[in-house]
């Protein structure tokens, strides 16, 4: 069974503090990782995607990606109210096509 | 740019009756994905067409479900008969390919009395 496991929140930081969300993945073979914000009946929104190991850096947003320990991290730096929304993690484990999507995190950011 | 279109962006019917979701994917895109979102499952894929073809379809609940992709621009999913239980948000994805970035439309939030 491939899975992607996240925690459900929600976490709640502060506002200009920085918000970690952690994603871990069960095909040690996947390839491309995502990360989508999806707010409250909206539809989900990519923020960014990492493919190799290490960080990769987009304005307040951080991917990381260890493949030898099977996770993925976002980092938001500088939160900000409009950055609350529930953050999915996906990951394609073949280059086929197919995303699994994690169960998502809300985040709360409190002015 | 268009983005991903998907209508009708709401649906009510009666059990029974027959459902059709419509997708236009972005221009160019030669993946196309249907997903269905619920607070009990999550956001779960459904099935993907990769230039027009389906690829896998092992998400598809039951035969009551059937997708087509006629052309590159244009996708339908379809339910007859419809259920209760098949209320959902049902989203349409396209990517230029397969493990490519997936940019999704609006959804259709269906209800089914």
């Amino acid at each position: 069974q491939k899975e992607v496991e996240q925690n459900s929140g929600p976490l709640s930081v502060p506002e200009g503090a920085i918000a970690s969300l952690n994603c871990t993945y069960s095909d040690r073979g996947s390839q491309s990782f995502f990360w989508y914000r999806q707010y409250s009946g909206k539809s989900p929104e990519l923020i960014m995607f990492i493919y190799s190991n290490g960080d990769k850096e987009d304005g307040r947003f951080t991917a990381q990606l260890n493949k030898a320990s099977q996770y993925v991290s976002l980092l938001i730096r500088d939160s900000q109210p409009s950055d609350s929304a529930t953050y999915l993690c996906a990951v394609n484990p073949d280059q086929g096509g197919k995303l699994i999507f994690g169960q998502g995190t809300e985040l709360s950011v409190k002015p | 740019d268009a983005g991903v279109i998907q209508s009708p962006r709401h649906e009510v019917t009666e059990m029974g009756q027959e459902v059709t979701l419509r997708c236009k994917p972005i221009s160019g895109h030669n993946s196309l994905f249907w997903y269905r979102q619920t607070m009990m499952r999550g956001l779960e894929l459904l099935i993907y067409f990769n230039n027009n073809v389906p690829i896998d379809d092992s998400g598809m609940p039951e035969d009551r479900f059937s997708a087509k992709m006629p052309n590159a621009s244009f996708s339908t999913l379809k339910i007859q008969p419809s259920e209760p239980r098949d209320s959902a948000v049902y989203f349409c994805a396209s990517s230029l390919m397969g493990g490519q970035p997936q940019h999704f439309g609006d959804g259709t939030r269906l209800s089914i009395l």
